[in-house]
């Protein structure tokens, strides 16, 4: 399987703090992608950045790629209650399939 | 606003039934896919579709087949569901190299 793998599973944090979350993955990319879910509900799409990219900013959100290491991590800076989700990356490795690793919980405490 | 629909939230089916779930995005995208969503293992590929009538499996294709006769609609088939298919299923569309657009999800639950 092509899925990745986040680490870590999950992550509680208090209000304020930053929240870091990593993605490894297995064969090279097209790009790789982080999305967010809140319970229950589908995956919105937060980020993408190429494989010749290797740091991308979005708002809050600091997103680095290192393929040498086959790994990627997603910052969210001055974290909020409202930023408590579940964090997926998901790589693109042929142009239209994306493989979605199994997520990191976050939990921003107010 | 980009809109994928699924067309039921909550089902409740019986072992054996065959289940429809369909799937509608207004974003005239090439690509559309579908995954199911378990606690653990993250979002598994069932199938997915580059074009009309085309599809491809995914990692996980047994027990599923897929249709779609046009552009925006692509419904999941699980032909006589088993009680392991109970799981949340999410589609998804794209635009070739582009991100994915989810549906809300539709949760499956097999008695």
């Amino acid at each position: 399987s092509q899925q990745g793998e986040e680490d870590p599973q999950a992550l509680s944090i208090q209000e304020g703090e930053n929240a870091t979350m990593n993605c490894s993955y297995k064969t090279s990319i097209n790009n790789l992608q982080w999305y967010r879910q809140n319970s229950g509900r589908g995956l919105v799409h937060l980020i993408l950045i190429r494989s010749n990219e290797r740091e991308k900013h979005s708002g809050r959100l600091r997103v680095t790629l290192d393929t040498s290491k086959k790994s990627s991590s997603l910052l969210i800076t001055a974290s909020r209650a409202a930023d408590t989700a579940s964090y997926f990356c998901a790589t693109d490795h042929t142009g239209n399939q994306f493989y979605f690793g199994t997520g990191t919980s976050l939990t921003v405490i107010p | 606003d980009v809109k994928v629909t699924q067309s039921s939230r909550y089902l409740v089916k019986r072992t054996g039934e065959k289940v429809f779930l369909e799937c509608v995005q207004d974003m005239d995208h090439e690509n559309m896919f579908w995954y199911r969503q378990d606690p653990g293992l993250g979002l598994r590929l069932i199938y997915f579709s580059y074009d009309v009538k085309m599809k491809e499996k995914g990692d996980i294709p047994e027990g599923y087949s897929v249709s779609r006769e046009k552009k925006e609609r692509f419904s999941l088939i699980l032909e006589s569901a088993s009680t392991n298919q109970t799981s949340m299923y999410l589609c998804a569309s794209s635009l070739g190299y582009g991100e994915l657009f989810f549906g809300e999800g539709s949760r499956l639950t097999v008695l």
